[in-house]
């Protein structure tokens, strides 16, 4: 079955990189993606990985992947204020076509 | 380019009473989705239409809840009668084609509250 589990919380200070990870268990998935949600607000797409690559980076987002344990990561370099909200990793398993999300990790960034 | 809208944006209704939400997509747009974020937890797929056709409602509590697409581009979400449980922020999202690397897009929802 699907099932993305994420952990509920992290904390980080002003200018430290943050890293948010996440498990999935559907190996049909091909994309695998990660959103923000703002208070208030509806999920922004901030990058996504196919599943035959173990690495994208895009600014100061970078996001890895191990396809054999099923874990995927984004990291934050240099985080800001701007970035607290909740991540949400999702995967899109093949046949199933819509995303399938995990619990989200509200990411706290301390002045 | 113009993102989802949704209305309305908030809504407060008592149990066993009916609400409708309403969701114009990105223009261009075939696939639209309704998913139901309950406080604390990730969006929980509703409904998937292609076009106007429902192309996964497996997750849709087809006792109480509806969802039309008329004309391929609006849809309307209904609920009745509403339970408790159906308090969550109710979210429209969209996608080009539908396939794996066309990402979702999604409005702001329509938060519900159930009394």
């Amino acid at each position: 079955g699907e099932d993305v589990e994420q952990s509920l919380f992290l904390s980080v200070r002003e200018g430290d990189s943050s890293v948010i990870n996440c498990t999935y268990t559907d190996s049909s998935s091909t994309y695998l993606y990660w959103y923000k949600q703002e208070p208030g607000a509806g999920l922004q797409l901030l990058t996504y990985i196919f599943s035959n690559m173990d690495m994208k980076q895009d600014q100061r987002l970078t996001v890895l992947l191990n396809k054999k344990d099923k874990h995927l990561s984004l990291r934050i370099a240099d985080t800001q204020t701007g970035d607290s909200a909740i991540y949400f990793c999702a995967e899109s398993p093949v046949g199933r076509r819509a995303l399938t999300f995990g619990s989200g990790t509200r990411l706290q960034v301390q002045p | 380019e113009a993102g989802v809208a949704q209305s309305p944006r908030y809504k407060i209704i008592e149990k066993r009473q009916s609400v409708a939400f309403w969701c114009n997509p990105i223009s261009g747009h075939a696939t639209l989705y309704w998913y139901q974020q309950i406080l604390g937890q990730g969006p929980k797929l509703l409904i998937q239409f292609q076009n106007n056709g429902v192309v996964d409602d497996s997750q849709l509590p087809k006792d109480r809840f509806s969802a039309e697409r008329l004309k391929g581009v609006d849809s309307t979400l209904k609920i009745q009668p509403a339970k408790l449980e159906d308090s969550a922020v109710y979210l429209c999202a969209s996608s080009f084609r539908g396939e794996d690397n066309s990402p979702l897009h999604f409005g702001n929802g329509t938060r519900l509250t159930v009394t």
